[in-house]
């Protein structure tokens, strides 16, 4: 089976504030991307990784940065967390030639 | 720019109804079309759909795609209480093989007792 995990379930953080949120896969997928999910936008792509090293934004990457410094760790860092940054956050990885993704469990961060 | 929209956004019906669940789209260069269901955690695969008019089926759950009109429908019949979820549509375009997806807005289906 596919795992994909996060490293927090639930984050608080303050306004201003660095907040790294991991993601690991344990399948050696080639591509993984960070979602944020809000209630009647849904999932928003915000940064995809097609290999180690190698990130492309996506639909929503203002405020965000990304880091793959190996190929199972993806890595989303809001370099100054603003209250409008509050939201649901999936990671999904997915093999090289299909497009079935699989997601982690998602990290409801909280920006006060 | 790519677009997926769901209809409805949300949905209320008790257990045993069948419900129809829609995915628009308007893509460059479309290439297949996934439904997902989310619990209260992470979405899980369902389906994906690459050609029109075939029918992929897997229990209670039934799913079409329209190439020419541009859509998708989800059938789930006799619906069950562990049916109750968001069912997100999304859309792969484009030439990349990177799989990137757009995904719809999500319905929130209630399936109550």
């Amino acid at each position: 089976d596919v795992k994909v995990t996060q490293s927090s379930r639930y984050l608080v953080k303050r306004t201003g504030e660095k907040v790294f949120l991991e993601c690991v896969q344990d399948m050696d997928h080639e591509n993984m991307f960070w979602y944020r999910q809000d209630p009647g936008l849904g999932l928003r792509l915000i940064y995809f990784s097609y290999d180690v090293k190698m990130k492309e934004k996506g639909d929503i990457p203002e405020g965000y940065s990304v880091s793959r410094e190996k190929k199972e760790r993806f890595s989303l860092i809001l370099e100054s967390a603003s209250t409008n940054q509050t939201s649901m956050y999936l990671c999904a990885s997915s093999p090289t030639g299909t497009y079935t993704q699989y997601f982690g469990p998602g990290t409801r961060l909280t920006v006060l | 720019e790519d677009k997926v929209v769901q209809s409805p956004l949300s949905l209320v019906v008790h257990e045993g109804d069948t419900v129809t669940l829609n995915c628009s789209y308007e893509v460059t260069n479309f290439r297949s079309l996934l439904w997902y269901k989310q619990e209260k955690k992470a979405p899980t695969f369902l389906f994906m759909l690459t050609s029109s008019g075939i029918e992929k089926k897997s229990g209670r759950l039934s799913s079409i795609l329209d190439k020419k009109e541009l859509f998708s429908i989800l059938n789930i019949t006799a619906t069950q209480t562990g049916d109750s979820a968001i069912y997100l549509c999304a859309v792969e375009a484009g030439g990349t093989s990177y799989g990137k997806l757009t995904f719809g807005q999500g319905t929130i289906l209630t399936v109550h007792p």
